[in-house]
């Protein structure tokens, strides 16, 4: 089976960069899509195809993905954006990652 | 808009059988793949399922394979999730999620799935 790893929390004060990353073998081959979730909602999609993002998602979220590491950076982190991110590559199956939890400090 | 409404859930004991439903509207909902995914409390996202636009194809995870079956009813919009011989393991929420250039976008509110004795 197809894994996709990472790190359980990523810590950031507001305002400054978070990086999440996501590693898997040859994963710059596929596409990568990154989902964010809040406490007690439904995933909600804010990267697909590796760098595109939804019309109603603020510029601070980009994506790249490349080699075996495909990250999730939050530009300007701001309170809202405290939550669980989770990484989705497509490998003969869906896969999902491990999960980041994302603190705003 | 696009929507999703999964129904369906609740407690249910081990061995046992249920189905769960998701209604889809707002778009051609014989013009898309439809996924289940489900989240174990405190877990992390685990895809389950995805049935091609018509129908057609259907892939399973290896945890559910061979015990759930995926369908989709165009007539009524409806995406289904058929569970046998359930285990303790599946307790879980069972999203649906409408797939778009190979993501999944958007997602319903979840239906909570209890094995339980």
């Amino acid at each position: 089976s197809y894994d996709l790893t990472q790190p359980p929390s990523v810590s950031v004060s507001a305002g400054q960069t978070a990086n999440i990353t996501c590693s898997g073998d040859k994963l710059g081959d596929k596409f990568v899509s990154w989902y964010q979730q809040k406490p007690g909602q439904s995933p909600f999609l804010v990267i697909y195809q590796d760098t595109k993002r939804p019309s109603e998602i603020p510029e601070r979220f980009s994506g790249s993905n490349s080699g075996n590491t495909a990250t999730l950076t939050i530009s300007g982190t701001q309170a809202m954006d405290e939550a669980d991110y989770y990484c989705q590559a497509w490998d003969s199956t869906y896969v999902f990652g491990t999960g980041t939890k994302v603190t705003v400090l | 808009q696009v929507q999703l409404v999964e129904s369906g859930g609740g407690v249910v004991q081990p061995g046992r059988s249920l189905r769960v439903s998701c209604a889809a509207s707002g778009f051609t909902f014989n013009s898309y793949p439809m996924h289940w995914v489900r989240q174990a409390p405190g877990k992390g996202l685990e895809w389950v399922s995805v049935i091609s636009y018509d129908g057609s194809d259907k892939l399973y995870a290896d945890s559910v394979k061979g015990r759930f079956t995926i369908s989709r009813d165009i007539s009524k919009n409806t995406l289904y999730l058929q569970m046998n011989s359930l285990r303790v393991e599946d307790t879980a929420v069972y999203y649906c999620a409408r797939e778009n250039y190979v993501s999944l976008d958007p997602w319903g509110q979840g239906t909570l799935v209890t094995v339980s004795s």
